[in-house]
């Protein structure tokens, strides 16, 4: 099976860093993908990783590590309209092929 | 270029009713999947089309969810009859390819509501 694991919540000031973290168990990893999601709104694209490392794009930057299980999105300069959820989502090949394991989000508020 | 769309976004029905769920996707995008979310729980996976055909049903939760693509091009999804536990945002997402980086692009998702 498979297990992706969230912080629920968070809470940031405008202009700041934050990290959302994502830890993740699957039997045939084949990436993990970045979606924000604004409340009624459709998820969106942020990022994907399929190799370990950071992968960087504009203000927004997420890392991966295989052997560990793991992945960060990080948002830099945060703004009031970053304040959504952040899902974390893996395919894995054992598990629904190339379809997507979603994690339970988080849901990120910045403040002024 | 148009998004997914879906229709309806909103729907409010009584238990053992039936109600339809449809989902445009973007123009040649020969992938569509369906996603629910149930009660603030993650989004999981119902189906899995490449055109007109089910490539992956796995997720689907039981007899009652029927889902068609007929020609391969738009998609309904349909739960008949109705049950409280059915409530939630039913997702459609679609994309070009299956492998690889395969971004999905999402709809904003129908919102059922069973009483």
């Amino acid at each position: 099976g498979q297990n992706i694991d969230q912080p629920t919540e968070m809470t940031a000031t405008e202009g700041a860093i934050v990290q959302i973290n994502c830890t993740y168990q699957t039997s045939g990893f084949n990436g993990l993908f970045w979606y924000q999601q604004h409340a009624g709104e459709a998820p969106t694209f942020l990022s994907y990783n399929v190799l370990d490392g950071l992968e960087e794009k504009g203000r927004f930057s997420s890392f991966l590590s295989r052997s560990k299980g793991y992945s960060y999105l990080l948002l830099k300069e945060l703004q009031m309209k970053d304040s959504a959820s952040y899902l974390c989502a893996v395919r894995d090949l054992y598990n629904y092929g190339q379809n997507f394991v979603f994690g339970p989000g988080t849901r990120l508020s910045v403040l002024p | 270029e148009a998004g997914v769309t879906q229709f309806p976004s909103h729907s409010v029905i009584e238990k053992g009713q039936t109600v339809t769920l449809r989902c445009d996707p973007i123009s040649g995008h020969d992938n569509l999947y369906w996603y629910r979310r149930v009660m603030g729980k993650e989004i999981k996976f119902l189906l899995h089309f490449v055109k007109e055909s089910k490539q992956d049903e796995s997720g689907m939760p039981n007899n009652r969810f029927l889902a068609e693509r007929t020609g391969g091009t738009y998609s309904t999804l349909k739960v008949q009859p109705a049950e409280l536990e059915d409530s939630g945002v039913y997702f459609c997402a679609s994309s070009q390819r299956e492998a690889g980086a395969n971004v999905l692009t999402f709809g904003a998702g129908s919102r059922l509501t069973v009483l």
